[in-house]
């Protein structure tokens, strides 16, 4: 079973901060990567996925990937308190059937 | 929003019982999943699906069965539901090849006394 890990936070911030949240994986051959926001109680919800090196950006999100350091990482710019959730790191297995392996997440507060 | 709906979403249910969760899509994908999350565990994958009838297990089966007649309903049966299967189980669609991110329904949550 290939390996997600993500500091479990919490990790807090001011408001209007920029929080950066970090996740490493096991597998070298991976080639998608994606967050996603959970509020308590709710269900995931897929906020950015990147497959190259490099950056990709969203609105106040950034999504960073670095496959040589098998690191991908998350920036918030701007946070605000609507953004305190969980946020789930997920990389796509490439072997046979492609399935996503979770994180278990890290924990943002964001206050006022 | 992906147009999944699970049912039912919250139950109680005894040990030894027979479950089944349901997940209904309306956008005729191909690709479903049943998950579990648990805190510690995040998300696991319990069993996924690929079409009418073709299903496999996820890291997580024991002790789960699925079925799949149509497009749009995907099934997760407890055969003798246990205190360990008490869990949030969340059903999932992944678009076009399964290539991209799984897109989830609202999850149920089961508990098992």
């Amino acid at each position: 079973q290939k390996e997600v890990e993500q500091n479990s936070g919490p990790l807090s911030v001011p408001e209007g901060a920029i929080a950066s949240l970090n996740c490493t994986y096991s597998d070298r051959v991976s080639q998608s990567f994606f967050w996603y926001r959970q509020y308590s109680g709710k269900s995931p919800e897929l906020i950015m996925s990147i497959y190259s090196n490099g950056d990709k950006e969203d609105g106040r999100f950034t999504a960073q990937l670095n496959k040589a350091s098998q690191y991908v990482s998350l920036l918030i710019r701007d946070s605000q308190p609507s953004d305190s959730a969980t946020y789930l790191c997920a990389v796509m297995e490439n072997t046979g059937f492609q399935k996503l392996v979770f994180g278990t997440g890290t924990r943002l507060l964001v206050s006022p | 929003d992906a147009g999944i709906t699970q049912s039912p979403r919250h139950k109680v249910t005894e040990t030894g019982t027979p479950v089944t969760l349901r997940c209904h899509q309306t956008e005729n994908h191909r690709y479903m999943y049943w998950y579990r999350q648990d805190p510690g565990h995040g998300l696991r994958l319990i069993h996924y699906s690929y079409g009418v009838k073709d299903t496999d297990k996820g890291e997580v089966s024991d002790g789960y069965s699925v079925s799949r007649s149509k497009t749009e309903d995907f099934l997760l049966t407890l055969e003798s539901a246990t205190s360990s299967q008490t869990s949030v189980y969340f059903c999932a669609i992944s678009e076009s090849s399964g290539t991209g991110g799984n897109y989830f329904g609202e999850g149920s949550w089961l508990t098992v006394v």
